[in-house]
C-alpha cells in the first residue's frame, strides 16, 4: 500500500463510451499526476496538478479531461477514446511539484478500448 | 531531445549480483531515481541520487556519474521476489521526470 488508491482497477470501454478514472491519495500531498504506461514504453506524463491547479499538460488529446476538485482527489474523464489509448493509467502524488519530490504511485487502471 | 536508455530485459540467478545500467540526456539535471514495479502493481521508490557516487541501501545500491550521464542499480544476493521491472528516471531542470522504458529482470533458481 502506497497511500494512493485508484478505481476501477480494470476498465473495458467502447469508443463511444464515457467513463471516469478516480484517484485518491491519503498522504497529505499537494501535487498529483496522471501517467500513461504502455508496454515496453516509458511512462508518459499526461497532467500535473499542484494545489488543485493544473501546472502541466503535455499536449494530451482533448478526449482526456482531468479534474482535481481538491488536493486528495484526481479524476480522468474519458470520452470517444481510440484503441491506441489502451494502456495502464497510473496516478501519483508527491509533497510538492516543481522540486525534488519522491512520487508515490497508485496500482493503476488497466484500460482496454474496443 | 531528452532521453533515457536502459536494457529491455536481463536474466540473473538467485543469490547472484546484477547491475542494471541507465544512461540519460536531459535539459538540466536535478537527480536520478530508480523505481521497482512488480507486474500489475504500482511503481515503488528505490533510490535517489543527485551527487556523484554510490548510495547503499541494504541489498540495493545506486551509483551516479553526472559527467558521464550514467547511473546503475546494483542488486546483491538476488531473491526470487526481485523479479520485476526497474525504472530509471532523470529529473530535468523543470523538475519533470524523464522516464526510461524499464528493465525487466528475470530471476532464475
Amino acid at each position: 500500500e502506497t497511500g494512493v488508491t485508484q478505481t476501477p482497477r480494470h476498465l473495458v470501454m467502447g469508443m463511444t463510451n464515457k467513463k471516469s478514472l478516480k484517484c485518491e491519495q491519503h498522504l497529505g500531498h499537494n501535487a498529483m499526476y496522471w501517467y500513461k504506461q504502455s508496454a515496453k514504453k516509458p511512462l508518459e506524463l499526461m497532467f500535473v496538478y499542484s494545489l488543485e491547479e493544473r501546472v502541466e499538460n503535455n499536449s494530451v488529446p482533448s478526449r482526456f479531461s482531468p479534474e482535481c476538485p481538491n488536493s486528495s482527489h484526481l479524476f480522468l474523464h474519458l470520452h470517444t477514446l481510440q484503441p491506441e489509448d489502451s494502456a495502464l493509467y497510473l496516478c501519483a502524488s508527491s509533497q510538492d511539484s516543481g522540486k525534488y519530490n519522491e512520487q508515490f504511485f497508485g496500482p493503476g487502471t488497466r484500460l482496454t478500448v474496443l | 531531445g531528452q532521453n533515457i536508455d536502459q536494457p529491455t530485459e536481463m536474466t540473473a540467478t538467485e543469490g547472484a549480483i546484477v547491475q542494471i545500467n541507465c544512461t540519460y540526456q536531459t535539459s538540466g539535471f536535478n537527480g536520478l531515481f530508480w523505481y521497482q514495479q512488480h507486474a500489475g502493481e504500482a511503481p515503488t521508490f528505490l533510490s535517489y541520487n543527485v551527487l556523484d557516487g554510490l548510495e547503499e541501501k541494504g541489498r540495493f545500491s545506486s551509483f551516479l556519474s553526472r559527467s558521464k550521464g550514467y547511473s546503475y542499480l546494483l542488486l546483491k544476493e538476488l531473491q526470487m521476489k526481485d523479479s520485476a521491472s526497474y525504472l530509471c528516471a532523470a529529473m530535468d531542470s523543470n523538475y519533470q521526470l524523464i522516464w526510461g522504458a524499464g528493465t525487466k529482470l528475470i530471476i532464475k533458481p
